[in-house]
């Protein structure tokens, strides 16, 4: 079953420019997650926000969770080539999911030099 | 760091072939999962264990099976290989935080990608 939706499925920008990507999930949560997976390999954890959080930073990376909305928004501002990769929203819920993890399809950006 | 190993990045078996995926890591996590990673899919989470012994099926256990025989090691046995098997393997764990433990942050392996012929 799949919780999280992100969008858009793929985005393009320039070096510098802000990207910016969705999630959307069902039922209601304990926290979110974003992940992010280079080409063929893990993926790497990049942050956790909780359901009493409504914002959430780390370096580049700007994440908001509104609750109301079932929705959350995975920010990177001033991005690089390097930040070429997938990106995935993954959902936690004790009761609705058995306490398990669900990852959305995820977001594909590109990030041209 | 907290490093997660899978032992094959790449594998080639033939239908009927029993395959082993070894998965290990070296922090001393209670509880580790296995994905697979098909496009159009996204991960979808075939078993994981929170203990020595434990095994919990996830969403997609048909045509697997694993053992936790020891706290690092997480092993996914496919008993008679089937093409539609063929997919990324990806492996993970996290620490034991609460009840529901298996809701914190995952460390995921490199990923194995099995092609079964």
């Amino acid at each position: 079953s799949q919780q999280g939706e992100e969008d858009p499925q793929a985005l393009s920008i320039q070096e510098g420019e802000n990207a910016t990507m969705n999630c959307s999930y069902k039922t209601s949560i304990n926290n979110l997650q974003w992940y992010r997976q280079n080409s063929g390999r893990g993926l790497v954890h990049l942050i956790l926000i909780r359901s009493n959080e409504r914002e959430k930073h780390s370096g580049r990376l700007r994440v908001t969770l509104d609750t109301s909305k079932k929705s959350s928004s995975l920010l990177i501002t001033a991005s690089r080539a390097a930040d070429t990769a997938s990106y995935f929203c993954a959902t936690a819920s004790f009761y609705n999911q058995g306490g398990k993890l669900i990852f959305g399809q995820g977001t594909e950006l590109s990030v041209k030099p | 760091d907290v490093k997660v190993t899978q032992s094959s990045r790449y594998l080639v078996k033939r239908t009927g072939e029993k395959v082993f995926l070894e998965c290990v890591q070296d922090m001393d996590h209670e509880n580790m999962f296995w994905y697979r990673q098909d496009p159009g899919l996204g991960l979808r989470l075939i078993y994981f264990s929170y203990d020595v012994k434990m095994k919990e099926k996830g969403d997609i256990p048909e045509g697997y099976s694993v053992s936790r025989e020891k706290k690092e090691r997480f092993s996914l046995i496919l008993e008679s290989a089937s093409t539609n098997q063929t997919s990324m393997y990806l492996c993970a764990s996290s620490l034991l935080r609460q009840q529901f433990a298996n809701t914190g942050e995952l460390f995921f392996g490199e990923g194995s990608r099995l092609t079964v012929l």
